[in-house]
């Protein structure tokens, strides 16, 4: 138990639906952050929001949205996704948002998403 | 370009000791970390290396050669708990993590 918890842990969806995954830390972090792991390659940063406000989108297609209410909740929505969309999608919070060198991130257990 | 390199896999015996290695060609460099991560869970943090060194911690140690780009994990006394990936990631200029592809760790009886 990390103190990051995620929402489904498993997911299936079509190509035609509208889904969200739900992350929220009760670590008291100020940052958090959106990850995709495909098999044998890199941990991909997708998003990064420090005190509720998107500091990175890195080249994400617009078919994900994010959504920070508070520092706690971070959403990640879902339209008309591709099958190569296909991954775990891992939340993480850290305290100082990458401000500082030893800014240890906590990763929650992921949600394996499966777009059919 | 940013790149972290890690061997793909590795297989050691229940009671050795394994050594993961790792490179890095980073712009700027803030910070080395390791995780870990088992299979359908969460990766966690295992160590943090900033200066050149051996840092210990129970079992497992992390180096780092600031000047070579290289760092490497050291895990002695296996147990088959060990079993896991373990992810090299460095903090860039930017404070942003540039993260390896991980190396998985098999252990046999």
């Amino acid at each position: 138990e990390t103190g990051v918890t995620q929402t489904p842990r498993h997911l299936v969806m079509g190509m035609t639906n509208k889904k969200s995954l739900k992350c929220e830390q009760h670590l008291g972090h100020n940052a958090m952050y959106w990850y995709k792991q495909s098999a044998k390659k890199p941990l991909e940063l997708m998003f990064v929001y420090n005190f509720k406000e998107q500091t990175e989108n890195n080249s994400v297609p617009s078919r994900f949205s994010p959504e920070c209410p508070n520092s706690s909740h971070l959403f990640l929505h879902l339209h008309t996704l591709q099958p190569e969309d296909s991954a775990l999608y891992l939340c993480a919070s850290s305290q100082d948002g990458g401000t500082s060198g030893s800014d240890e991130q906590f990763f929650g257990p992921g949600t394996r998403l499966t777009v059919l | 370009g940013q790149n972290i390199d890690q061997p793909t896999e590795m297989t050691a015996t229940e009671g050795a000791i394994v050594q993961i290695n790792c490179t890095y060609q980073t712009s700027g460099f803030n910070g080395l970390f390791w995780y870990q991560q088992h299979a359908g869970e969460a990766p966690t943090f295992l160590s943090y290396n900033v200066l050149d060194g051996l840092e210990e911690k129970g079992r497992f140690s992390s180096f780092l050669s600031r000047s070579k780009g290289y760092s490497y994990l050291l895990l002695k006394e296996l147990q088959m708990k060990d079993s896991a990936s373990y992810l090299c990631a460095v903090m860039d200029s930017n404070y942003q993590l540039i993260w390896g592809a991980g190396t998985k760790l098999i252990i046999k009886p």
